[in-house]
Order: structure tokens, then sequence, then C-alpha cells
């Protein structure tokens, strides 16, 4: 088995400041996903990668960049977080393919704006 | 643009009554369906996958698709009191492209 590690856990900030979120796998999977999760709600996709120094847009964004520079690691910048962008901040990996594969997770990290 | 919607947003079972959570998503041609699991504070977890019409179980767990009306069920048999969580519901393309489409939960309270 294989485990995704995301850091920090939480992460507190003030607004207009650029904030980094790191994510780790050591499934040695293709696609890597960042999510945003606001108050037990849905999922909704941010960026993927479906392979080193690939991005793709996801639905959300705006106001975020990704970077994929080694096939184990998968980092997103808030560029300037707002008070309304607090939430949990979910990575994702899964095999190569295409979405027909499962995703696993890792346990989240929670941004705070203050 | 797919939807997935999730049906109840919360629902209370007492231990070992079965809990029947409802998903329904909009483009009949999505090809695979997953129940994700996610206890407070943690990451998912992936319950079952179901990829054609009729049932797949995965121990207590049940997924029932019926993709002509466009849902997909989750039973669970006998939940315990561990088993309360948000329950997602996440639909893939069948174009095949990367973008899972999640439902927004139900959230499972299972009482002693």
């Amino acid at each position: 088995g294989g485990i995704i590690t995301q850091t920090p856990k939480f992460l507190i900030g003030q607004e207009g400041q650029k904030l980094t979120l790191k994510c780790q796998q050591n499934f040695n999977h293709d696609t890597m996903y960042w999510y945003r999760q606001d108050s037990g709600k849905g999922l909704r996709l941010i960026y993927y990668s479906i392979t080193e120094n690939d991005l793709q847009k996801g639905d959300l964004s705006e106001g975020y960049d990704a970077s994929r520079e080694k096939k184990s690691s998968f980092s997103l910048t808030v560029t300037s977080a707002q008070k309304n962008e607090m939430a949990v901040f979910l990575c994702a990996s899964s095999m190569g393919g295409n979405s027909g594969n499962t995703l696993y997770f890792g346990e989240g990290s929670r941004l705070i704006v203050v | 643009q797919q939807k997935v919607q999730q049906s109840p947003e919360s629902l209370t079972v007492s231990e070992g009554a079965m809990a029947s959570l409802n998903c329904t998503f909009s483009d009949r041609s999505s090809d695979n369906f997953r129940w994700y699991r996610q206890h407070s504070g943690k990451g998912l977890e992936v319950l079952v996958s179901i990829f054609s019409d009729g049932e797949k179980e995965e121990g207590s767990f049940t997924a029932h698709l019926n993709r002509a009306s466009l849902h997909v069920f989750l039973h669970i048999r006998e939940p315990q009191p561990s088993d309360s969580a948000l329950y997602l519901c996440a639909v893939s393309p069948g174009t095949g492209g990367y973008k899972v489409v999640f439902g927004s939960g139900t959230r499972l309270l299972v009482s002693p």
C-alpha cells in the first residue's frame, strides 16, 4: 500500500498573503489532484496533473497556482488568500489512464485566513 | 455539465438497521461510479466501485446502479456507530476524462 502526505495540516495566513500547500505520494501514481472541500460538503476540483510537469485546470482554478515538478509531489499555491477561502484542501492521486481509476486521498490541509 | 446530487443531506439510523443513501447524476454516458466515506478530519476512503447496471457488494456496503433512471444507491447493512461519517458519491465522465464530479454528501449518524 501507499500513502499520501499533505503538509501542513493547518495553514494560517493573513488576507492577501501567498500560501503554499504540499502533497507527496508514494503510490508511484501518474495522476494527482487538488480538491477544495467547504464545510462538510462535496469536493470541487482545482487543478490536476496527469504526469510530471503537466498542469490542467479544474473548475475552481482561479486564484490558485499549482506545480508538479516531480512525479511524487504536487503543490498548490493560494495566490492571495481571502477569508472566504477558508476550507479544507484535499490532495489525491490515481494510476495513469483516466478518471476510471480510484482516487486515493490525503487527510487534508485546513486553510485559516485571519 | 455533469451534476451529481445526493439525498438525504443527513440520516440517522439505529445500530443494525439498514441505511440507504441516494445519488442522482445527469450524464447518462457516465461510466463509473464510486462511493467514498470521510470520517471527521480525515481524507476519503473508497467503499465500493460500480461500472455496470446492477449491484456490487463490498463487505457491508452494496452499490446499486440504474443508469436509465440516473441513480446509484448505497446500502449499508447493519451499520455500527463507527460508520458515522460523511458519504460521498463520485461520478466519472463517460468520455474517459479526468474530472470526477462529487456530490455534496450525506452525513450518516448511527446511534447505539
